[in-house]
């Protein structure tokens, strides 16, 4: 079966650091994903991790621990901008499409 | 511009009518994707073409039936659906091949259906 669990909402303050956890249980693994996905909007690519440790872009980071089954998104120095929905996607065992978490609604306020 | 184009944005219809949703994506893609976003549940899968054959039909009633005329054109074409059908459809696409692609999903701003 598949099983990907992240909370349903978070609040920070602008200029803070927020801490967004996915964990996954899923018949096969072919790499991790991170969309955000604004109101109204469609979703946009964030980052991908398909081998252990973190990967850093900008003010965003993401960590994947295939052994434990965890992701998380780091967001750093948060703008109001970043509130937004954030999803944690699988890509199964044969690579030809991602399965999807309920998202993290992320509130930022000042 | 996502690169990846969804007509109507906006439809409504009866439980009764037939009506087709488009996407049309210019990245130059071989593979596209219709999912389902309900409010509070998470994106669900509903079918995959790539190189224009389906490859995944994730137990989807047959009232909606997909089309994929060619790597640039998607349909998804509906037919007697249900109230509990009104959500938003999403449409992506993504490359498919080589390294070092990560096979990022590029998405549509997605069609908003209420079925009466």
């Amino acid at each position: 079966g598949q099983n990907i669990d992240q909370p349903t909402e978070m609040t920070a303050t602008e200029g803070a650091i927020v801490q967004i956890n996915c964990t996954y249980q899923t018949s096969g693994f072919n790499g991790l994903f991170w969309y955000q996905q604004h109101a109204g909007e469609a979703p946009t690519f964030l980052s991908y991790n398909v081998l252990d440790g973190l990967e850093e872009k900008g003010r965003f980071s993401s960590f994947l621990s295939r052994s434990k089954g965890y992701s998380y998104l780091l967001l750093k120095e948060l703008q109001m901008k970043d509130s937004a929905s954030y999803l944690c996607a699988v890509r199964n065992q044969a690579g030809t499409a991602l399965i999807f978490g309920k998202g993290t609604t992320l509130s930022v306020s000042s | 511009e996502t690169g990846v184009t969804q007509t109507p944005r906006h439809l409504v219809m009866g439980m009764t009518n037939k009506k087709s949703l488009k996407c049309e994506q210019h990245l130059g893609h071989n593979a596209m994707y219709w999912y389902k976003q309900s409010a509070k549940k998470p994106l669900e899968l509903m079918f995959v073409y790539s190189l224009e054959e389906r490859v995944e039909n994730n137990s989807v009633p047959s009232r909606f039936s997909p089309e994929c005329p060619n790597s640039s054109h998607l349909f998804l074409h509906l037919h007697t659906l249900q109230p509990e059908d009104s959500a938003l459809y999403l449409c992506a696409s993504s490359p498919v091949g080589d390294s070092p692609n990560t096979g990022e999903l590029f998405f549509g701003e997605g069609s908003r259906l209420t079925v009466l």
